[in-house]
């Protein structure tokens, strides 16, 4: 098995700017998980799915952030507009037990 | 609310020294708590799972133990080489409230040659 695969690996944009990350996670797992991180905050659960439902979103910073899954083996976070304090990196994780995760390699963002 | 901490955030050694990585953890009833490695640029790699039912488990050179009452839980790496360099993070697991991993902010190890 391929792992978590994330796309793009980096992404550099103008504040404005819409972001599209994607994330496909590993066949067989339920849960899927999309998480930032940043030095100031550390790890941060943005938001979770189970089978494809969105269980908790409440990690999510503020409206310009959504995520979607529309099956099980595509998920995507966009952020529409971008701004600068989104600069972190993004990682998609998924599992079959939530707390057994695999993580992707992460997406750089950086908003300029 | 559950919340997970490391200390320190960084920690230098030489090669072939014995290391203790230290997390605690606010609430008692923790379901399991992990230890990851991050790589610079990587995603995160479980090391060890301990679950709440057990005091430690050991995977080649390095020892995780867990302690419900006090609230703690250690990394232990014996004859630390230079390919040990990276972040490790603990994250717990509850099954109360949020059932979510609770991420420590790591601790970043650098082994010396």
């Amino acid at each position: 098995d391929a792992g978590v695969i994330q796309s793009p690996r980096h992404e550099v944009t103008e504040m404005g700017q819409e972001v599209t990350l994607r994330c496909k996670p590993i066949s067989g797992h339920n849960s899927l998980f999309w998480y930032r991180q940043t030095m100031m905050r550390g790890l941060e659960l943005l938001i979770y799915f189970n089978n494809n439902v969105p269980i908790d979103d409440s990690g999510m910073p503020e409206d310009r952030f959504s995520a979607k899954m529309p099956n099980a083996s595509f998920s995507t976070l966009k952020i529409q507009p971008s701004e600068p304090r989104d600069s972190a990196v993004y990682f998609c994780a998924s599992s079959a037990r939530e707390y057994e995760q695999y993580f992707g390699p992460g997406t750089r963002l950086t908003v300029t | 609310k559950q919340e997970v901490t490391q200390i320190p955030a960084a920690l230098s050694v030489p090669e072939g020294e014995n290391l203790v990585l230290n997390c605690s953890f606010t609430d008692s009833a923790i379901y399991n708590l992990q230890w990851f490695r991050q790589d610079p640029g990587k995603g995160l790699t479980s090391l060890l799972l301990i679950q709440s039912s057990q005091r430690e488990q050991t995977s080649g050179r390095l020892n995780a133990s867990l302690d419900k009452s006090s609230g703690r839980s250690t990394l232990y790496i014996a004859a630390s080489q230079p390919g040990d360099s990276a972040t490790y993070l603990c994250a717990g697991f509850w099954v109360t409230g949020f059932q979510k991993l609770v991420f420590g902010t790591g601790t970043r190890l650098l082994v010396s040659p």
